[in-house]
């Protein structure tokens, strides 16, 4: 299976602040088709995950533009620009290319 | 309104059976990969299985298969996950969520606690 690793696993954040994950695959998470199937979910406390973003940096319909993904090959990132208090929860990226989509650890992020 | 419901969770002895149910409403069910995510107490999201538009291709993870099985009812508009032979290490929230990977649709889980 593909390894997702993120980092950092907890990340305390000012409010208005920007904050940043990466997330590194094991090996290359490019399919076939040329596409990149690496998304980033949210999970808020007591709800349930979240697409924010998909195929490395398209934001889903609703997510605010503070959030932004970028990256190629094996290295990705999640940036936050400016931190809200809605924002809390647990991020974790994924890949979809290989059999079976893998998650990274998640990454906790609250608020300083 | 565009939604997944899951249902069928509960708590059940090792060794025991269960299957969740997921109703989908608000979009056309039949043109979409379906898949079974899972979030275990203290760990990270596992995906469990998917299951292709017209259910001719399935995938379960290694350590639900022969176990688990993922079957669909286009005509209903719903997923179905046939959990046997359930061990404690199973416990979790189970999810239903549109698309081979996961899009934006995912329901609200259904609690599933193997224990004695």
């Amino acid at each position: 299976d593909v390894v997702m690793t993120q980092s950092p696993l907890s990340l305390p954040v000012t409010l208005g602040q920007p904050a940043s994950i990466s997330c590194r695959s094991s090996q290359s998470i490019v399919s076939g088709d040329g596409n990149t199937y690496l998304n980033w979910f949210q999970q808020r406390p007591g709800q349930s995950p979240r697409r924010l973003i998909y195929k490395i940096s398209d934001r889903d319909s609703g997510v605010p533009d503070r959030f932004s993904g970028s990256g190629s090959g094996t290295d990705f990132t999640l940036k936050i620009s400016r931190v809200e208090a809605e924002d809390v929860g647990v991020y974790y990226c994924l890949q979809g290319t290989h059999w079976p989509p893998t998650f990274g650890q998640g990454t906790k992020v609250e608020i300083k | 309104e565009v939604q997944l419901v899951e249902s069928g969770g509960g708590l059940v002895q090792p060794g025991g059976s269960l299957r969740l149910s997921c109703a989908a409403s608000g979009f056309t069910f039949s043109n979409h990969w379906m898949s079974w995510v899972r979030l275990a107490p203290g760990k990270g999201p596992e995906w469990v299985a998917n299951i292709k538009k017209d259910g001719s291709e399935r995938n379960h993870v290694d350590s639900v298969k022969g176990r688990f099985t993922v079957s669909r009812d286009n005509i209903k508009n719903s997923l179905y996950l046939q959990m046997d032979n359930l061990r404690a290490e199973d416990t979790a929230i189970y999810y239903c969520a549109r698309g081979y990977s996961g899009d934006n649709l995912w329901g609200q889980g259904t609690l599933v606690t193997v224990s004695s």
